[in-house]
């Protein structure tokens, strides 16, 4: 089981780029959670993608948007890129919501240096 | 706005040495606490989901608390070694959201 895996590790982008994100989730999961990690702060949540709809969603811009397939990989988009977008992206799934008491399993992460 | 809280903010002991942090979080509408090591370069693995008032988990060394009347948990780690150096996040949920609102951590670092 290669748990959760993301792409590219690590990205360099201008101000004003798009940029795409990728997760595949831990093999039987079928929930996917994108968070942000700026530098020296906790995890902040983007959103959740449940059954190829987005469930539930952070107080993030309609900047971050995101999808997942029908195997259960999501992406992650940030469009028109910020400085204060350079920050550690994240990917979590977990079995169907249960109400947060799910365990969600992390990838590795996706740092993101916007110039 | 949910405010989760850990302290110590870092913490410096040496091999042997037991320690605790603390992870303080809004006490209504208590749903559940997550708690994760984070190891330097790697993915953060989750520890303890903790849900109910009164709470005890186990995983080894290390043990965990939940007090949610008075909003907090204690994370316990008994006997540290060098490779229980991490960052160690708590995470709070209200109501059925899965949204979960992390604290910053606390960062263990364990000498010889």
């Amino acid at each position: 089981d290669a748990g959760v895996t993301q792409s590219p590790t690590h990205l360099i982008k201008t101000r004003g780029q798009q940029v795409t994100l990728r997760c595949s989730p831990k093999s039987g999961h079928d929930t996917v959670s994108w968070y942000q990690q700026a530098l020296g702060q906790g995890p902040q949540f983007i959103f959740q993608y449940y059954e190829e709809e987005e469930r539930q969603r952070g107080n993030f811009p309609d900047r971050f948007s995101g999808h997942q397939f029908p195997n259960y990989s999501s992406e992650l988009n940030v469009n028109a890129l910020l400085l204060g977008d350079s920050a550690l992206y994240l990917c979590a799934s977990s079995l169907a919501p249960a109400g947060g008491r799910e365990t969600q399993y992390f990838g590795p992460g996706t740092r993101l240096l916007v110039l | 706005i949910l405010n989760v809280e850990q302290s110590p903010q870092s913490l410096h002991v040496q091999e042997g040495d037991s320690t605790n942090f603390t992870c303080s979080f809004p006490s209504s509408n208590f749903y559940a606490l997550h708690w994760y090591r984070w190891e330097t370069a790697k993915s953060p693995e989750a520890l303890f989901v903790m849900t109910l008032n009164g709470d005890e988990k186990k995983k080894g060394r290390i043990s965990a608390t939940l007090n949610t009347k008075e909003g907090y948990s204690y994370l316990y780690i008994k006997g540290s070694q060098p490779e229980d150096s991490a960052t160690y996040l708590c995470a709070f949920l209200t109501g059925t959201a899965s949204k979960l609102t992390f604290g910053t951590g606390t960062r263990l670092q364990v000498t010889l």
